[in-house]
């Protein structure tokens, strides 16, 4: 299993759609997580950090579930804008051996 | 505040010639890292910082050297590039953190786009 895991997409969605797409990881010891965003040839800005009791911004809604071993994002009411990769971020702390992975991205165009 | 800046923006090699990118962040971030992002592979972390004179290998540290002498800035050197290193180079900073989870959120330079010939 690879460490951190996308469906790289495209996710094509009408405008006003909801759409969810998740990350999985293998560490079962990973302590934090988060979403980014990435337009085009532009640098990932931080979305959304993820909690375990899950947290909600707006119209976007991360999860986590540690049984299970991913993460989550739910965007509602698409707008055009929300068209963009969206990363998502696993970090490990551990003696000697902190990883921070990032996620290959899934691709997602808000159709008009 | 300008937050991450990197220099330079763009930057053509041939093989076998060395150069040094520079970061700079003017947030006080304790923390640094140097990513490369290419098609298909997503960013992977080639060395990090917590620390002020104080590096660590990430997943692709082989062909890159880096150092931290100042709080604000971390440069990434190629001694001999290679045209396996041509890709965008991301620099970026967080805040320490005082909980186990240790690693914040990430505020991201402009990128650096590299071609080695």
């Amino acid at each position: 299993r690879k460490e951190v895991e996308q469906d790289p997409g495209p996710f094509n969605v009408p405008e006003g759609a909801t759409v969810a797409f998740n990350c999985t990881y293998s560490n079962s010891a990973s302590q934090s997580f988060f979403w980014y965003r990435q337009d085009c040839r532009k640098e990932p800005k931080l979305l959304m950090s993820v909690y375990s009791s899950g947290n909600e911004d707006g119209r976007f809604t991360a999860q986590l579930n540690r049984a299970s071993q991913y993460i989550s994002l739910l965007i509602r009411d698409s707008k055009l804008s929300d068209s963009a990769t969206y990363l998502c971020v696993v970090n490990t702390v551990a003696p000697r051996d902190d990883k921070i992975i990032f996620g290959k991205g899934t691709r997602l165009h808000i159709l008009p | 505040n300008a937050g991450v800046t990197q220099t330079p923006k763009f930057r053509v090699l041939k093989t076998g010639q060395s150069m040094t990118l520079l970061c700079a962040q003017d947030m006080n971030h304790e923390y640094m890292y140097w990513y490369r992002q290419d098609p298909g592979m997503g960013l992977r972390l080639i060395h990090y910082s917590v620390g002020e004179g104080t590096t660590a290998k990430g997943e692709v540290p082989d062909g890159y050297n880096v150092s931290r002498l100042k709080k604000q800035n971390f440069l990434l050197g190629l001694e001999s590039a290679a045209p396996s290193q041509t890709s965008v180079y991301f620099c970026a900073s967080s805040y320490a953190s005082e909980k186990a989870e240790k690693y914040n959120e990430q505020f991201f330079g402009p990128g650096t786009r590299l071609t080695v010939l």
